[in-house]
């Protein structure tokens, strides 16, 4: 496709529920990101994939987040039983290679509401 | 460890007036730099990058932005504002040796009254 494209665009879940986001990058991008932007601040780096590989997963806040690429393009997001902190936009982005100077082009984002 | 500030939560200009937003960073590397604008409800939209080489770097929509190492300085800048530039704009800066994650600044909010 032309950009990177996210879905859902808006999930609202009760708090303790299990959910899944969606990332689909730039066709031929081996970079994937995943930002967690809470209201009012910049993104925060949550994890990142070269292909398939899951090669920096540092910025997780917790073991109820987990992320895959399992075919090295699409990538999903889940965060297990949701507390009202993950309430936040995930924004995904992918990029030509990993390091240097390549630009992060980013998908709309999903709005995640933990009730 | 790599930080970025944004010192202005809002920065407010007339129509045609030249802008600036600020940006300063600290990263232990040679610095890649970079800005985004976000429009509400929408993604974040690249607007420019500091690689290396001339200081000075243009971008979309009229945008440039002057990189000072000296001053570990980024500044955002365009010489005549538009109402359609109001929007949130964050600077982010990679860290060219080590880095693979972008880290941003919590973002300006540009206001173009008309």
């Amino acid at each position: 496709g032309a950009g990177v494209s996210q879905s859902p665009r808006y999930k609202v879940a009760k708090r303790g529920q299990d959910v899944a986001l969606r990332c689909d990058p730039i066709s031929g991008h081996v970079s994937l990101f995943w930002y967690q932007q809470a209201l009012g601040q910049g993104p925060e780096f949550l994890t990142y994939f070269q292909n398939e590989a899951q090669l920096d997963k540092s910025g997780l806040p917790s073991d109820r987040f987990f992320a895959e690429r399992p075919e090295g393009s699409v990538s999903t997001l889940k965060i297990q039983r949701t507390q009202q902190e993950d309430s936040a936009v995930y924004l995904c982005a992918s990029s030509f290679r990993d390091r240097g100077p390549d630009t992060q082009y980013f998908g709309p984002g999903t709005r995640l509401t933990v009730l | 460890a790599q930080s970025v500030a944004q010192p202005e939560d809002q920065v407010n200009v007339a129509e045609g007036n030249p802008l600036t937003v600020k940006c300063t960073y600290s990263v232990s590397g040679n610095p890649y730099l970079f800005w985004y604008v976000q429009y509400p409800n929408r993604g974040l939209q690249f607007l420019l990058k500091y690689i290396t080489g001339d200081n000075l770097v243009k971008g979309s929509y009229g945008f440039e932005a002057e990189f000072n190492k000296s001053q570990t300085s980024f500044h955002l800048k365009k010489p005549s504002a538009l109402v359609s530039d109001s929007a949130l704009y964050f600077c982010a800066v990679r860290d060219g040796q080590a880095g693979t994650a972008l880290i941003f600044g919590k973002g300006t909010t540009l206001s173009v009254s008309s």
